[in-house]
């Protein structure tokens, strides 16, 4: 069975600081990861995604994650955030089966940045 | 760019009352989903269509049904809506589901049954 593990469900932090938003995931076949952002009153959309090669993905933003396979972790980070950042972040996993759903989300970190 | 449109944004229904949420995308995507955003539950499947009249059940369906007439328009009913029902409703799409696929999503539909 999948899962996803978002450790933290709220993060605060000052503006300008760096920020790293923990995702770890359990699975027994190949997965590819994402992070997803949900601003206010909005839909979810597509920050960065690991499908295979370098482990370092780079998003929009500003933002990057790293996957790490022994750790089965998929954590996603900014050197230094913006008020603009202030959202709620899912992290998700896809894997290669059959069914309705082979897409796995977390339960969310809210990031709140403060002045 | 693709675009999910979800025509009603926020809605009030009473008790019992039947509940249509639509959904229409304009890039000719095969396969629909309509999820169910709860605070600490992150997004749970409700129904996933993967071509016109075809679905397939999520993880959570009681309560709820979908019709998909048109490849670009995918409604979830809620036939007799009850307060534990009351939530954020997500529609998205994909072109082709498979895995690492972007799925794409509407800006939500906040469903209160009182």
């Amino acid at each position: 069975a999948q899962s996803v593990t978002q450790l933290d469900s709220q993060v605060p932090v000052f503006e300008e600081a760096p920020v790293e938003l923990r995702c770890n995931y359990s699975s027994s076949v190949s997965v590819y990861l994402f992070w997803y952002v949900q601003y206010p009153n909005q839909g979810l959309q597509l920050l960065l995604k690991y499908l295979s090669g370098s482990t370092l993905v780079k998003g929009i933003n500003g933002f990057e994650a790293e996957f790490n396979k022994s750790q089965t972790s998929f954590h996603l980070r900014k050197p230094s955030v913006h008020i603009s950042d202030t959202a709620e972040y899912f992290c998700a996993v896809s894997v290669d089966q059959t069914g309705a759903n082979n897409l796995f989300f977390g339960t969310g970190t809210r990031l709140t940045v403060i002045p | 760019d693709v675009k999910v449109t979800q025509s009603s944004r926020y809605l009030v229904k009473r008790t019992g009352e039947k509940v249509f949420l639509e959904c229409v995308q304009d890039m000719d995507h095969e396969n629909m989903f309509w999820y169910r955003q709860d605070p600490g539950l992150g997004l749970r499947l409700i129904y996933f269509s993967y071509d016109v009249k075809m679905k397939e059940k999520g993880d959570i369906p009681e309560g709820y049904s979908v019709s998909r007439e048109k490849k670009e328009r995918f409604s979830l009913i809620l036939e007799s809506a009850s307060t534990n029902q009351t939530s954020m409703y997500l529609c998205a799409s994909t072109d082709n589901y498979r895995p690492g696929n972007t799925i794409y999503f509407g800006e939500g539909s906040w469903l209160t049954v009182v």
